[in-house]
């Protein structure tokens, strides 16, 4: 079946570092990608996506780039920030599943 | 506008309460979905609806009852809970069913029984 796999952390890093959090996926065809953000005590926000092969899905400095050849979506940014400090899920929907399939999420800490 | 809302935020009830989650959504879209998140863990899906129809049930027990009054709300009711249904409950919407859509995710409710 489509499974996710990432990091799973914790990763701790200083204020303007560089971040990548790997995820790779299992899935037939052509599934839809994500990265959400969940803040301590909050729902999961759409961070990114992506829904074919080779698009680089963007948004508040994070990128990651469907790459259909290593089955992978890694998240990265270039310079993060203690307002950053969160738990990352990468994410897949695909239309033989109804559900969103997560990974296990990777939780970040960005120290000053 | 991509929100959703969830009342209330916080919960806490006995194991002898009934209760009721709220989630709305105004943005058309015709899934919604209804998932548990236990700390450190991934949302797990219980129940999805589409054009206000239940189409998945995630073997989830009986003491959670769903319900889709409209389009833009969908509804749990609880009842006879247990202490490890203590969880957060996040609703999400997408604009398209059957899979591959985005999903907008609430706030949540954070449950918690006694």
């Amino acid at each position: 079946g489509n499974s996710v796999t990432q990091m799973e952390g914790p990763v701790t890093l200083s204020e303007e570092a560089f971040l990548t959090i790997n995820c790779t996926y299992t899935a037939t065809g052509y599934p839809s990608l994500f990265w959400y953000v969940q803040y301590p005590g909050e729902g999961l926000q759409l961070l990114l996506k992506a829904t074919k092969a080779d698009d680089k899905g963007s948004n508040k400095g994070f990128e990651a780039t469907y790459r259909k050849e290593t089955t992978s979506f890694h998240l990265e940014k270039g310079s993060v920030q203690v307002s950053d400090s969160a738990v990352y899920f990468c994410a897949l929907s695909h239309y033989n599943n109804n559900d969103m399939r997560f990974g296990a999420g990777t939780r970040l800490t960005v120290k000053p | 506008d991509t929100e959703v809302t969830q009342t209330p935020k916080h919960l806490v009830m006995g194991m002898t309460n009934k209760k009721s989650l709220k989630c709305e959504q105004h943005m058309g879209h015709r899934a919604m979905y209804w998932y548990k998140q236990k700390a450190k863990k991934p949302p797990e899906l219980m129940f999805v609806y589409s054009y206000e129809k239940l189409s998945i049930n995630e073997s989830v027990p009986s003491r959670f009852s769903p319900e889709c009054p409209n389009s833009s709300l969908l509804n749990l009711h609880l009842h006879a809970l247990q202490p490890e249904d203590s969880a957060l409950y996040l609703c999400a919407s997408s604009p398209v069913t059957g899979g591959q859509g985005t999903q907008y995710f609430g706030p949540g409710t954070r449950l918690t029984v006694l």
